[in-house]
């Protein structure tokens, strides 16, 4: 079974700062991966999402995040953080091509973030 | 397109009463899952349905709660009886194909509280 872990629960960053956000999964084969962004009161919005190839993917909002194999992590990264970014982030892991087409996906805890004037 | 639609979007109800919580998905969409949402568990799938069909029930947590889709544009999660421990958001996303790297778009959620 896959399992993801977000180390931080909550990061306070300033406005025009950089931002990383770090997810690490367990999974037994490759995985896909995932980072969903959750406004207050909304339901979840897709950023972007790892399958195969390059490892360092592009996402909506100016978010990227990069895929280390060794490392079991798919860290989320923005080079500018602006005040509308502040939200809960979620990353999650989707069973991959061998995962014998279970389609759930397993959600980290999310990490808050908050971002400082 | 409406997106993923559920109602209601808020529920207050007490222990022991009957919830039914309801779920539109994109139209085209072929995949639908329904997850849970609480503070100490985060987001937990309690069920999934491909073509109508259920694929994989096991996070459902207790008898307590069934669900069903009669049909590709209607879902329901129903809770009988509910208990305090039951309340959450509850989230219904769709999908389209049946892998599983298709994105899953989620709807509003239901806040359910249960007294």
């Amino acid at each position: 079974a896959q399992s993801v872990t977000q180390p931080d629960i909550h990061i306070t960053v300033s406005e025009g700062a950089s931002l990383e956000l770090r997810c690490n999964y367990s999974y037994g084969a490759t995985p896909y991966l995932f980072w969903y962004v959750q406004s207050p009161g909304q339901g979840l919005q897709l950023l972007l999402k790892y399958f195969s190839g390059d490892t360092l993917v592009q996402g909506i909002k100016g978010f990227e995040a990069e895929f280390k194999r060794s490392q079991s992590s798919f860290n989320l990264r923005k080079p500018s953080v602006h005040w509308s970014d502040a939200a809960e982030y979620f990353c999650a892991v989707g069973a991959g091509p061998s995962g014998g087409g279970a389609d759930g996906l397993t959600f980290g805890k999310g990490t808050h973030l908050i971002i400082q004037p | 397109d409406a997106g993923v639609i559920q109602s209601p979007r808020h529920e207050v109800t007490e222990m022991g009463q009957e919830v039914t919580l309801r779920c539109k998905p994109i139209s085209g969409h072929n995949s639908l899952f329904w997850y849970r949402q609480t503070m100490m568990r985060g987001l937990e799938l309690l069920i999934y349905f491909n073509n109508n069909v259920p694929i994989d029930d096991s996070g459902m947590p207790e008898d307590r709660f069934s669900a069903k889709m009669p049909n590709a544009s209607f879902s329901t999660l129903k809770i009988q009886p509910s208990e305090p421990r039951d309340s959450a958001v509850y989230f219904c996303a769709s999908s389209l194909g049946g892998s599983g790297m298709n994105e899953q778009f989620f709807g509003p959620g239901t806040r359910l509280t249960v007294l």
